[in-house]
């Protein structure tokens, strides 16, 4: 089956600038996440939803970060403006239902950003 | 909320030796416990999990301990080979409410050949 999609794979933009990744998840997956790893550390979980619903938007700096996925499927996630503790990979994970041990975590390749 | 040590941060083994990585949790309530390897560049791929009603698991080369009551965690790995070359990262949730992954901060393992 494909995999969990992601684009762009790598963006540099300056401090203040805005930015959006985009995420398809694996087919029939209604549970979503967006998770930023910075360099050295593990992924932290930014926004979970449920078809297109939020479950858990807790550590998602909402004065400048924002993610939707209107249709239940893509999702987007913005960030307007970004500063340069906001450089880091950006990794989209899909699941069939939340993170019941029967349904795995299926990570994207990620979106690596560096702001200057 | 729950909280994930993770250590050592490096590790660095003979081809054939044994690695082991552990980590603790603060939340009682956490019930699930995957394991995450990521190469260099790439995205993290699970390899083995286990659950809280379980104490231990095994799949090849790999095995998994968990001690609910001290809540620690353990990754065991036999025979490493150099391709076991990556950052293995661990994580906890309750999978009763969400199941929100909260990650260790990584170790870095290198089998030297």
């Amino acid at each position: 089956e494909a995999g969990v999609a992601q684009s762009p794979r790598y963006k540099i933009i300056e401090k203040r600038q805005s930015v959006a990744f985009w995420c398809n998840p694996i087919s029939g997956h209604a549970t979503l996440y967006w998770y930023q790893q910075i360099l050295g550390q593990g992924p932290k979980l930014l926004i979970q939803f449920q078809n297109n619903g939020v479950v858990d938007d807790s550590q998602l700096p909402k004065d400048r970060f924002s993610a939707e996925r209107l249709k239940g499927v893509d999702s987007t996630l913005k960030i307007q403006p970004a500063k340069l503790e906001d450089s880091a990979v950006y990794l989209c994970a899909s699941s069939l239902v939340g993170s019941h041990p029967l349904n795995e975590q299926f990570f994207g390749p990620g979106t690596r950003l560096t702001v200057l | 909320g729950e909280n994930v040590e993770q250590h050592p941060s490096t590790l660095s083994v003979q081809e054939g030796d044994s690695a082991v990585i552990k980590c603790t949790y603060s939340d009682s309530a956490s019930n699930y416990f995957p394991w995450y390897k990521q190469e260099l560049g790439k995205r993290p791929q699970l390899i083995i999990d286990i659950r809280s009603n379980v104490g231990e698991k095994k799949d090849q080369r790999i095995a998994v301990t968990l001690n609910k009551t001290a809540k620690h965690f353990s990754l065991h790995i036999t025979e490493t080979q150099p391709e076991d070359s990556a950052v293995y990262f661990c994580a906890a949730t309750d999978y009763n409410q969400g199941g929100k992954l909260i990650f260790g901060q990584g170790t870095e393992l290198s089998v030297k050949p």
